[in-house]
């Protein structure tokens, strides 16, 4: 089936340091990419939405200068957390559209703590 | 008002009970309907996905679509310490390609 992989599955970095998150889609072609954040017993929100070859759509409160995202290729999109703040600190997940997976296939997931 | 509404619980059952889950709506937009299960720092896998009000069985999982009152349920039958995990419901609203989550459901199957 397909897969999504996702890197690192956890990260511990200090205040004002960016980290870079990775999701590659192994067996299929990701136009898109979808970036949620969730916070310990919450639900995951909607971060922002990449597409290969064009700028990512930020939701809502989402600060786009420090979430930034690219999209680089068809089977990779990168998230990095600049200026990393303890507030940062949160699950991380991406998902991208695929066909077999009832159109969903997410990976496993960052956790990122900053000390 | 959030879109999606779920009881986070936690929910304390006994190995073989019935599990009932839930989930509101208030987004007529909303077509596509999906139950996920999450483990604890992991990401959600899909356990079922449903399109139209009614019923879908598959294994111990049947997934319930009510688009008239807005609501959706899951029911595990035979529940087992295995199935101990968080559910989360989530949605797809004509035009959008995101998923819209509710706050998930903490599950604990008791031997």
């Amino acid at each position: 089936g397909a897969v999504v992989s996702q890197h690192p599955s956890w990260v511990i970095c200090k205040s004002g340091t960016s980290v870079k998150i990775e999701c590659r889609s192994l067996d299929f072609q990701a136009t898109t990419m979808f970036w949620y954040r969730q916070f310990p017993k919450q639900s995951l929100m909607l971060m922002a939405t990449s597409n290969e070859g064009s700028k990512a759509t930020y939701e809502q409160g989402v600060e786009k200068d420090k979430f930034l995202i690219n999209h680089a290729s068809l089977t990779l999109s990168t998230l990095t957390v600049t200026s990393a703040h303890p507030e940062d600190s949160s699950f991380y997940i991406c998902s991208a559209p695929d066909r077999a997976n009832y159109g969903y296939t997410f990976g496993s997931g960052t956790r990122l703590t900053v000390v | 008002q959030k879109e999606v509404e779920q009881d986070p619980g936690p929910l304390s059952v006994p190995e073989g009970a019935i599990v009932s889950l839930n989930c509101t709506y208030s987004n007529s937009a909303f077509q596509y309907f999906m139950w996920y299960r999450q483990y604890s720092r992991k990401g959600p896998e899909l356990l079922m996905y449903t399109y139209s009000s009614g019923n879908k069985e598959d294994g111990r999982f049947t997934a319930q679509v009510d688009k008239s009152s807005k609501y959706i349920s899951l029911f595990i039958r035979d529940s087992q310490p295995s199935d101990s995990a968080t559910y989360l419901c989530a949605m797809i609203a004509t035009g959008r390609r995101a998923l819209t989550f509710g706050s998930g459901t903490r599950l604990q199957v008791q031997p």
